[in-house]
């Protein structure tokens, strides 16, 4: 199965700060990669697909990066509402496989 | 916007089946694919399976021998069984609708796009 780091595993910040979380694969994954969020509670929401499209609705200040095994979340301006868990997920090969999730709190 | 709606026992005995179940309203489950995800007590996300309304259906490796997933299209509706639980079964499982996009190469899936609010399946005796 292709495994999936993300680091850090916890990030520590303010509103208004860029936040950049990173998500290794353990093999060339293309860009078959989704990032998700998930607020304590709730089922996760899906932000970004193929590693660069962002789903509809979703914020602007979201996007996604990368292509192979490396690839990256970015916010560029942290709001409120977005302290939560981030996890990617990859889906170019089968079993589909997540990372262990990245937690943003608030400084 | 499509909504859907886990449903099902939350308490399962070991060695038992796990039987859940997924309504989709708001849309028709004919044209599209379904899945289902879990996540254990404090852990991360974990892919089960997914079912296309036409029956083709594929399951994470690990519980293969174990999992079904089927549709009822005359209900709108989709199924998980899960076989011979164990407590490394207890988890929130959740459904969802799976993606589907377009490229010069062909479709591809991309993930769990609309999300049921999870159900927790407790196994113990």
């Amino acid at each position: 199965d292709i495994q999936l780091t993300q680091s850090p595993s916890f990030l520590s910040a303010s509103v208004g700060d860029r936040v950049t979380i990173t998500c290794r694969a353990s093999q060339d994954i293309k860009n078959s990669l989704t990032w998700y969020q998930q607020k304590p509670g709730e089922a996760p929401n899906l932000l970004i697909y193929r590693a660069s499209f962002v789903l509809s609705g979703v914020p602007t200040r979201f996007s996604g990066s990368g292509s192979g095994t490396e690839f990256t979340l970015t916010i560029s301006s942290l709001q409120p509402e977005d302290f939560a868990t981030y996890y990617c997920q990859q889906l170019n090969v089968y079993p589909w496989t997540c990372g262990q999730g990245t937690k943003v709190e608030m400084k | 916007q499509v909504q859907l709606q886990e449903s099902g026992p939350g308490l399962v005995k070991p060695s038992e089946t796990l039987s859940l179940t997924c309504t989709v309203s708001r849309d028709s489950i004919v044209s599209y694919y379904w899945g289902w995800m879990r996540q254990a007590p404090g852990k991360a996300l974990e892919w089960i399976g997914y079912i296309h309304y036409t029956g083709e259906t594929k399951y994470h490796s690990s519980l293969k021998s174990r999992v079904s997933i089927s549709v009822d299209t005359s209900r709108n509706q989709f199924f998980l069984r899960l076989n011979s639980v164990t407590t490394a079964d207890t988890a929130v499982y959740y459904c969802g609708r799976v993606g589907v996009g377009a490229a010069p190469e062909g479709y591809y899936l991309f993930g769990m796009d609309v999300w049921g609010q999870g159900t927790t399946v407790t196994v113990s005796s």
